[in-house]
């Protein structure tokens, strides 16, 4: 079974600055995929950024990018010039490759981390 | 935003209604979820379907039930309610054609009050 962990509850963030979400998880795959997604207040949750296992790249989007040391198994999120739409709670979460004709993708997610950006 | 939707938003109802929460996509997915998410903590997967006719449950024992007549649709159905079911219900889907494999796109959430 897989885990995984968030273990800051809460941050803050000033308006413009960088802020780093830490992620950890625990497998035995070799292949899979691992996510970030955002819930913002009473809103719905939105992709953030995807990684797959197999590439060293770390992905990025735009302002979000990604830190993956796979031997490590850390995932960690980095917000450049953060903005107040920003503000939410981020959530990490891992998924086992199955193929074509595997069965669903089920994804195990983190406790989350609630991310407050202020002026 | 993915075209993934989910009625009621809001629901209050007395102890011992049957209730059907509402998921429909317009995808195409043909893999779909239901996750259940107390405020402000994480998402536990309760039931999920690879298909039409197709349905699991998922890591967390719910008490609800789910059918997949069509590949759009997945209801979920709770037919004696209690304040224990008193939560968030959040509605998922993915597919291979999407361009971000793997990734689950979610609905709103259905924030259930159960008095």
């Amino acid at each position: 079974a897989q885990t995984v962990t968030q273990s800051q509850p809460e941050m803050s963030v000033q308006e413009a600055e960088t802020v780093t979400l830490s992620c950890t998880y625990d497998t035995s795959e070799n292949n899979y995929y691992l996510f970030w997604y955002k819930q913002p207040p009473s809103r719905q949750m939105i992709l953030v950024i995807r990684q797959e296992a197999y590439k060293q790249q770390n992905a990025t989007e735009n302002r979000f990018s990604v830190n993956f040391q796979k031997a490590a198994k850390s995932f960690s999120l980095k917000i450049s010039d953060s903005q107040l739409g920003d503000t939410a709670m981020y959530f990490c979460a891992f998924m086992k490759h199955v193929g074509l004709t595997g069965g669903g993708n089920k994804l195990t997610f983190g406790t989350g981390t609630q991310l407050k950006v202020e002026l | 935003e993915a075209d993934i939707y989910q009625t009621p938003r809001y629901l209050v109802i007395g102890t011992g209604k049957k209730i059907t929460l509402e998921c429909s996509q317009t995808m195409g997915h043909d893999k779909m979820y239901w996750y259940q998410q107390d405020p402000g903590m994480e998402l536990h997967l309760i039931h999920y379907s690879y298909g039409v006719n197709s349905t699991e449950k998922g890591d967390l024992s719910s008490e609800s039930t789910v059918s997949r007549i069509r590949t759009e649709h997945f209801p979920l159905t709770l037919e004696s309610a209690r304040p224990s079911h008193t939560s968030q219900y959040l509605c998922a889907s993915s597919g291979f054609s999407t361009s971000g494999r793997g990734a689950q796109y979610f609905g709103p959430g259905t924030r259930l009050t159960v008095l």
